[in-house]
């Protein structure tokens, strides 16, 4: 099966400007999470969707961040505008089950610099 | 330790040499993963271990959980170069959503 693919995998802008990422997860995976990874620091929770649904967003740093995942399958997170601590690796997984023990596929990440 | 922090926070070793990492959780769980990061890819989920389960083992892996002291190992035995990553711990507790630790980085020189 594909795995969860992201886009870009590489992104460089300016403070200030917009930038979307996009997540396609595993085909038939109900469960979509964003994850990311600030420069030296821990791997932080942003979101998570059950199908079309924001089921957590507790992570979510401030309302630059908007996550969609419109029908269910492809997601995005767009930044807006974006700011200099932004700057990090930002993941996507998918996960089959909505409860217990399962395991997540993670994307290859985006990285994104702000300059 | 992870969850905040990494115990140790890197590691360099020979090829051949076993690689040990603990981490540290603060939450009642009801599994703890181990993932790998390769250098500028996405994390590789390695091992599950269930909050009941004190070992598991998957090849070269061997994980232990210790739910008195909320911490758990991973041991990486004759460990190659290709074992040069990133490896983190990730709690999953109540909800769906994993909290990470902070990470080992792993050098295994040939």
């Amino acid at each position: 099966e594909a795995g969860v693919t992201q886009f870009p995998s590489h992104s460089v802008i300016e403070k200030g400007q917009t930038v979307t990422l996009r997540c396609d997860p595993i085909s038939g995976h109900d469960n979509l999470y964003w994850y990311r990874r600030v420069m030296g620091k821990e791997i932080k929770f942003l979101l998570h969707f059950v199908k079309e649904s924001k089921q957590d967003e507790s992570g979510m740093p401030n309302n630059r961040f908007l996550a969609e995942r419109t029908g269910g399958t492809y997601s995005t997170l767009k930044v807006q505008p974006a700011e200099l601590e932004d700057s990090g690796v930002y993941f996507c997984a998918s996960s089959q089950h909505t409860t217990g023990q399962h395991r997540y596929t993670f994307g290859s990440g985006t990285r994104l610099t702000v300059v | 330790s992870q969850q905040g922090e990494e115990d140790p926070q890197a590691l360099s070793i020979q090829e051949g040499e076993n690689a040990t990492m603990n981490c540290s959780y603060k939450t009642s769980i009801n599994n703890l993963q181990w993932y790998r990061q390769n250098s500028g890819r996405g994390l590789v989920h390695l091992i599950l271990i269930r909050s009941n389960e004190r070992e598991k083992h998957s090849g070269r892996l061997r994980v232990t959980l210790d739910t008195s002291k909320k911490s758990s190992s991973l041991l990486i035995t004759a460990s190659r170069a290709a074992d040069t990553a990133s490896y983190f711990c990730a709690e999953q507790a109540a909800g769906n959503k994993l909290t990470f630790g902070g990470g080992t980085r792993v050098l295994v020189k040939p």
